[in-house]
């Protein structure tokens, strides 16, 4: 079973500059995830999806980042303008049922964003 | 905020050796889980133990959970190198979005 991918990998950028990240989920995971991960950090969630409806947003900057799920499937991220502080590991995560209290999560790789 | 917070920040130990992490934890969960993150690489999911339970076994992994305390610990035995890693713990937000909120983990080195 093909694992979550997301791309890029690594991305360098200029602050005020345009980012935008993909993630495609494990085939059939209903819900997705995007966390955002400070060096000496744990992931914090950005954004819950279920299918395509968005279950938790309320840790997302809205005024800068903003992401869809397009279909129920594969997912991208943005941040629009980018600031200094914005420079993370930005991971994705599935999970097979919808939102429960038994679910465990299968991250991808994460793309590391370094904001110059 | 983080719900989960472990301990110690950092473990060193010699390959063979068992490694406790500990987490606590504030609010009531419905769970709680184990993450492991090897360098520059996502979270790969270990454990999970429900609120009703005391004790798990995975391999070479064991986990507690006390609820009146609000507190886990994981226990590695006769670790190896390749144990070397982050360990985060992860507790449910008790709302209708079942979200994990991780800690800010431990990161184990075992020495060969």
């Amino acid at each position: 079973e093909a694992g979550v991918a997301q791309s890029p990998r690594y991305k360098i950028i200029e602050k005020r500059q345009s980012v935008a990240f993909w993630c495609n989920p494990i085939s059939g995971h209903a819900t997705l995830y995007w966390y955002q991960q400070i060096l000496g950090q744990g992931p914090k969630l950005l954004i819950q999806f279920q299918n395509n409806g968005v279950v938790d947003d309320s840790q997302l900057p809205k005024d800068r980042f903003s992401a869809e799920r397009l279909k129920g499937v594969d997912s991208t991220l943005k941040i629009q303008p980018a600031k200094l502080e914005d420079s993370a590991v930005y991971l994705c995560a599935s999970s097979p049922r919808l939102a429960g209290i038994y679910n465990e999560q299968f991250f991808g790789p994460g793309t590391r964003l370094t904001v110059l | 905020s983080q719900q989960g917070e472990e301990d110690p920040q950092a473990l060193s130990i010699q390959e063979g050796e068992n490694a406790t992490m500990n987490c606590s934890y504030k609010t009531s969960i419905n769970n709680l889980q184990w993450y492991r993150q090897n360098s520059g690489r996502g979270l790969v999911h270990l454990i999970l133990i429900r609120s009703n339970e005391r004790e798990k076994h995975s391999g070479r992994l064991r986990v507690t959970l006390d609820t009146s305390k609000k507190s886990s610990s994981l226990l590695i035995t006769a670790s190896r190198a390749a144990d070397t890693a982050s360990y985060f713990c992860a507790t449910d937000a008790r709302d209708s979005s079942y979200k994990l909120i991780f800690g800010s983990g431990t990161r184990l080195l075992v020495r060969p």
